[in-house]
């Protein structure tokens, strides 16, 4: 089973809709991280965690709430979905020690689209 | 403020080939920097990782990766290429408040 999981997998939606993407991860890590991909445009974080209690905006978070549900789950919302927001995203986890906080392991991602 | 540049979006090459792909980094703090690849229709993975001690990392698959701190680069190698490499490869640095920064990607198609 993959440490990192990711519901759904595809997802497409009307503007206007509220949506929720989900992440579970078996790894055991404190830290965890939402980010969308943008062709030609790499990975922006949006929201990261670093433990149940400690949540952090990231560089493009307007639209965007999370919720740390328990250690293992990481829920992204789009309280109010809109074109712009059509993108690739990734939730990561990491390991809290000085080395390995860096060394992010990554879901297979959600492909959500709205039209 | 931390920042990645790397510096081609595609990189095409024929199989068995050697490949670079290049990565200059800004940085105003102690520097770790990374590459990660990204097979199609998946996450990405660490390719391997530079945190201090030898300027030559080497990483999963063949490929390494040399920090060159005056010329502020990280370039990714391999000296011979497989279809299966094709991907794409983003170089990233250790950000404030322990986040990355990762480049915009190069995409590397291996051709036959």
């Amino acid at each position: 089973d993959a440490d990192v999981t990711q519901t759904p997998r595809n997802r497409i939606t009307k503007t206007g809709k509220r949506i929720m993407l989900e992440c579970s991860q078996t790894k055991g890590h404190d830290r965890m991280y939402w980010y969308r991909q943008d062709p030609g445009l790499g990975l922006r974080l949006i929201y990261y965690s670093f433990d149940v209690k400690d949540i952090n905006k990231g560089e493009i978070s307007d639209g965007y709430s999370v919720s740390r549900q328990a250690q293992a789950k990481f829920s992204l919302s789009l309280e109010s979905a809109i074109p712009n927001q059509t993108a690739l995203y990734f939730c990561a986890t990491s390991d809290s020690g000085l080395a390995g906080v860096y060394e992010q392991y990554f879901g297979p991602g959600t492909r959500l689209t709205v039209t | 403020a931390q920042s990645v540049t790397q510096l081609d979006s595609q990189v095409p090459v024929f199989e068995e080939a050697p490949v670079e792909l290049r990565c200059n980094y800004s940085s105003s703090v102690s520097v770790y920097l990374f590459w990660y690849v990204q097979y199609p229709n998946q996450g990405l993975q660490l390719l391997l990782k530079y945190l201090s001690g030898s300027t030559l990392v080497k990483g999963i698959n063949g490929f390494e990766a040399e920090f060159n701190k005056s010329q502020t680069s990280f370039h990714l190698r391999k000296p011979s290429v497989h279809i299966s490499d094709t991907a794409e490869y983003f170089c990233a640095v250790k950000g404030s408040n322990y986040k990355l920064t990762f480049g915009k990607g190069t995409l590397l198609t291996v051709n036959p």
